[in-house]
């Protein structure tokens, strides 16, 4: 089966640091990217960044530059979005979605990961 | 880089024909022939329901179609069902320094 599996729901507190993770399996992961996408409570799709697992190419979105990492391990066919302090703010769901190579758009997501950051 | 332009709600009644805008500028949904858009039901994940502004992915319903027109791209969704009913957002790619943006999304009710 083609998959993006996610990590589970995690519940911090203000200053924790956290890293959450995307495994994709059932296809060649070496064409294909692994972008992160927010979705604060009640909100819309935010695109965060995205990772070319098999050489670790990272992008941006400017808006998260600096506040998240995104990382792969290509042995495990993972990617991984961290922080270092979290903030309530950060409250939201994230999904990974994945994008071949030399295409626009992504085809297969996640069923996401709720972060949850309160004292 | 701001959030593409969608209306906040539509609605429409089963069999009807709904269309959904999404307004960006010249540096997004103008200057690429690349606009995705997506489903979200309640409480899921989204799903891919367009890319390239009028292709559809395998599996999905001839009743969406896509089209765009300078700055604006649209999704209509023709034959209006109940299980419709979902949050829509488009996306656009743009450029390498942004990359991608989201527009606002935009809440169908089918009555």
């Amino acid at each position: 089966e083609v998959r993006l599996a996610q990590s589970g729901a995690e519940v911090k507190k203000p200053g924790d640091s956290l890293k959450i993770s995307c495994k994709g399996s059932g296809y060649s992961v070496n064409s294909y990217w692994i972008g992160w996408v927010r979705q604060m409570p009640g909100k819309g799709l935010e695109w965060m960044g995205i990772i070319y697992p098999d050489d670790s190419d990272t992008r941006y979105s400017p808006s998260f530059q600096g506040q998240v990492t995104i990382s792969a391990d290509k042995s495990t066919t993972t990617a991984y979005l961290q922080w270092s302090s979290l903030k309530a703010s950060d409250t939201a769901i994230y999904y990974c979605a994945r994008r071949f190579t030399g295409r626009w758009y992504f085809d297969l997501w996640g069923r996401g990961t709720l972060v949850t950051v309160s004292s | 880089q701001s959030a593409l332009t969608q209306p906040a709600s539509v609605s429409g009644s089963p069999g009807q024909s709904i269309t959904i805008s999404c307004t960006g500028t010249s540096s997004d949904v103008g200057g690429y022939n690349l606009v995705s858009w997506y489903q979200q039901p309640p409480g899921k994940a989204p799903k891919l329901l367009m890319y390239e502004v009028t292709k559809r992915p395998s599996g999905v319903s001839n009743r969406f179609s896509g089209s765009k027109s300078g700055n604006t791209a649209s999704l209509t969704i023709s034959g209006l069902q109940a299980e419709d009913e979902a949050d829509y957002y488009c996306c656009s790619y743009a450029g390498t320094s942004t990359s991608w943006v989201f527009g606002g999304g935009t809440k169908l009710t089918v009555l």
